[in-house]
């Protein structure tokens, strides 16, 4: 069975651009979680959507947001980015909404901002 | 809210030796507890997890942890560590009320020849 997917694997773009990052979870998985790493601030959520539908949200600006389709593939949007916005982005998929035991992860997508 | 602290952010150990990463958390409800891998270039990996039962929990590569309600704590334990585990290792708790997962800064483990 085919793991988690991200694309791209890297990224760099300049402060105020936009950026759509996706992740194409374990066939079968319908919840797909996106988080943040930065070496200050660790993991971070950042939301999760269940059946095309955003079910938990982090505390982040509204320049976050995504989207999941109905093939369970999601994407991540970030607008209008910032210098701090430089980090590792991981996406995970599980079978079922807040099933954090069973979470698998994707290799993240590392974005660099200039 | 819920929080979690990784009192170490380095830990340096020799190769055979035994190793403990800690970890406490704050909740004033019940939890559930994780501790997942990074390896270098990777996302993270389920290493072991508590949800209920025995405090004593073994998951993968040799790891347990243990669960103790009183002290908040949920320590990583190996009895010999490997060159391969060399990694960043975070612990993470979920309230039971609701979906969302807290994790840890993170601890670097360094194996040393």
């Amino acid at each position: 069975k085919a793991g988690v997917t991200q694309t791209p694997r890297y990224l760099i773009k300049t402060r105020g651009q936009q950026v759509t990052l996706s992740c194409s979870p374990i066939s079968g998985h319908r919840s797909v979680s996106w988080y943040q790493q930065t070496p200050g601030q660790g993991l971070q959520f950042l939301f999760e959507y269940f059946s095309e539908t955003q079910r938990n949200k982090g505390n982040f600006p509204g320049r976050f947001s995504g989207r999941q389709f109905s093939n369970s593939r999601s994407e991540m949007n970030v607008s209008t980015l910032e210098l701090g916005d430089s980090a590792l982005y991981l996406c995970a998929s599980s079978l079922g909404t807040g099933n954090f035991d069973e979470q698998y992860f994707g290799p993240g997508t590392r974005l660099t901002v200039t | 809210a819920q929080s979690v602290t990784q009192l170490d952010s380095q830990v340096p150990v020799f190769e055979e030796a035994p190793v403990e990463l800690r970890c406490n958390y704050s909740s004033s409800v019940s939890v559930y507890l994780f501790w997942y891998v990074q390896y270098p270039n990777q996302g993270l990996q389920l290493l072991l997890k508590y949800l209920s039962g025995s405090t004593l929990v073994k998951g993968i590569n040799g790891f347990e942890a243990e669960f103790n309600k009183s002290q908040t704590s949920f320590h990583l334990r190996k009895p010999s560590v490997h060159i391969s585990d060399t990694a960043e290792y975070f612990c993470a708790v979920s309230d039971r009320r609701d979906d969302k997962i807290i994790f840890g800064k993170g601890t670097r483990l360094h194996i040393l020849p």
